[in-house]
């Protein structure tokens, strides 16, 4: 299994562009998330679902939407760029069912925003 | 859910065993320890979780106490590439609606060649 898996590795803005985040897994869990992590700061979630279809805000959604048309991908789209996007995203997913803190998170994209 | 207090920084020398200390004192029934880790740069990385007795997988073993308000990660042969920040979180097993994972501070262990 190559687990959870994210495109591109990096990337570079300008303010006011927009871009999808790509996000697969191949664990066929049924949970996935959104997190950011801002330079030596810790995890904030920003979109999450728990399945095909439904999906749900975190903790900050603004400037970012999701979807989820199937168990495998989640897009994260940033409309409109802002410096204050700078940041590294990761993706993550998790059995769900009892296990849903037991969460196996992608490598990251790095994203900075100018 | 418990706030969960772990020392700062912690050297280990490799291939000694590293025993990471995280307390929980007001812990819930419900809820359970995990800890993950995050070497500099990547995505964490999920280690081990338990609710009241002890684990062990081919990561690491989990040793809670019997009261539940403290709890000890041990990797028993440390290795250079261990070196990260380790998380300790409690979490109730079937959170509604909160999925959040809060990363704290964590201890930063550096193994030592």
């Amino acid at each position: 299994n190559a687990g959870v898996t994210q495109t591109p590795k990096f990337r570079i803005l300008k303010i006011g562009q927009s871009m999808t985040l790509q996000c697969t897994q191949d664990m066929n869990h049924n949970y996935m998330y959104w997190y950011r992590q801002d330079p030596g700061m810790g995890l904030k979630l920003i979109y999450y679902s728990v399945g095909a279809g439904i999906t749900d805000k975190g903790e900050v959604p603004n400037g970012y939407n999701v979807s989820r048309s199937t168990t495998e991908d989640f897009p994260l789209r940033l409309e409109l760029a802002a410096p204050s996007q700078t940041s590294v995203y990761f993706c993550a997913s998790s059995p769900g069912q009892g296990k849903i803190h037991e969460q196996y998170f992608g490598p990251g994209t790095r994203l900075t925003v100018t | 859910d418990a706030k969960t207090t772990q020392p700062p920084s912690m050297d280990c020398a490799e291939g000694r065993a590293a025993n990471l200390p995280c307390n929980h004192s007001t812990i819930s029934g419900n809820e359970y320890v995990y800890w993950y880790r995050q070497i500099h740069s990547q995505g964490p990385q999920y280690i081990i979780h338990g609710l009241k007795n002890n684990e062990t997988n081919e990561m690491a073993s989990l040793i809670i106490t019997e009261d539940r308000k403290s709890s000890t990660l041990i990797l028993p042969h440390a290795t250079l590439r261990d070196t990260a920040v380790y998380y300790c979180i409690v979490r109730a097993g079937f959170s509604g609606s909160a999925r959040q994972l809060t990363f704290g501070s964590g201890t930063q262990l550096t193994v030592l060649p």
